[in-house]
């Protein structure tokens, strides 16, 4: 699976759009991208994926761009309630569906 | 509720002293995996399993044990449990293929003194 490289850490303020960005220009033409977030030592929660279009939930946006080798996760409003570590991972469609994560961004939402 | 439940939440043991962590999902998932998650390695996969009976290992997969004798059960068994097994566990499962969600469970944190 193609590696990915994500700032240590960022801020925004609450309500704010939070824009977090993501390298990933050894990604195959295979390979999703995909966004998890983890709050504290809970459990990793999903939050979205593509593969080449840009796409959007309840959640969040996920803009990939046209050469694929990076994205950014946009949380439109975010609420003190999103502060935690973001993964952005690379995964192929394989056998061993396997998540590899990496450090990730911690997002820090102020009042 | 879509679900995965690990028990128990927190445990503490004895080197050498078997026991199991035991994963549940109501999801009818085909695969289903376990990661561990140390402060500055991230989280890592133990083992997987891609249906009933077919289990295969992942990063770290030395010390422990799985079985998939059911689409629903994974436990995670630790033989003889050691300190540097002191970690937080996450259960995870999906549909299998590259394009879907996976989800996981609360997490269990052993202690292994």
């Amino acid at each position: 699976d193609a590696k990915t490289t994500q700032p240590t850490s960022m801020d925004c303020a609450e309500g704010r759009a939070a824009n977090l960005p993501c390298n990933h220009s050894t990604i195959s033409g295979n390979e999703y991208v995909y966004w998890y977030r983890q709050i504290h030592s809970q459990g990793p929660q999903y939050i979205i994926h593509g593969l080449k279009n840009n796409e959007t939930n309840e959640m969040a946006s996920l803009i990939i761009t046209e050469d694929r080798k990076s994205s950014t996760l946009i949380l439109p409003h975010a609420t003190l309630r999103d502060t935690a570590v973001y993964y952005c991972i690379v995964r192929a469609g394989g056998a061993n569906s396997k998540l590899t994560f990496g450090k990730g961004i911690t997002l820090s939402v102020r009042p | 509720e879509a679900q995965v439940t690990q028990n128990p939440r927190y445990l503490i043991t004895v080197t050498g002293k078997k026991l199991t962590v035991t994963c549940s999902q109501n999801m009818n998932h085909e695969y289903m995996s376990w990661y561990r998650q140390d402060p500055g390695l991230g989280l890592r996969q133990i083992y997987y399993s891609m249906n009933v009976e077919v289990t295969d290992k992942g990063d770290v997969p030395e010390g422990y044990k799985v079985s998939r004798k059911e689409k629903r059960n994974f436990p995670l068994i630790l033989e003889s449990p050691s300190p540097n097994q002191t970690s937080l566990y996450f259960c995870a499962s999906s549909s299998r293929g590259g394009n879907t969600e996976a989800f996981f469970g609360q997490g269990t944190r052993l202690t292994v003194v």
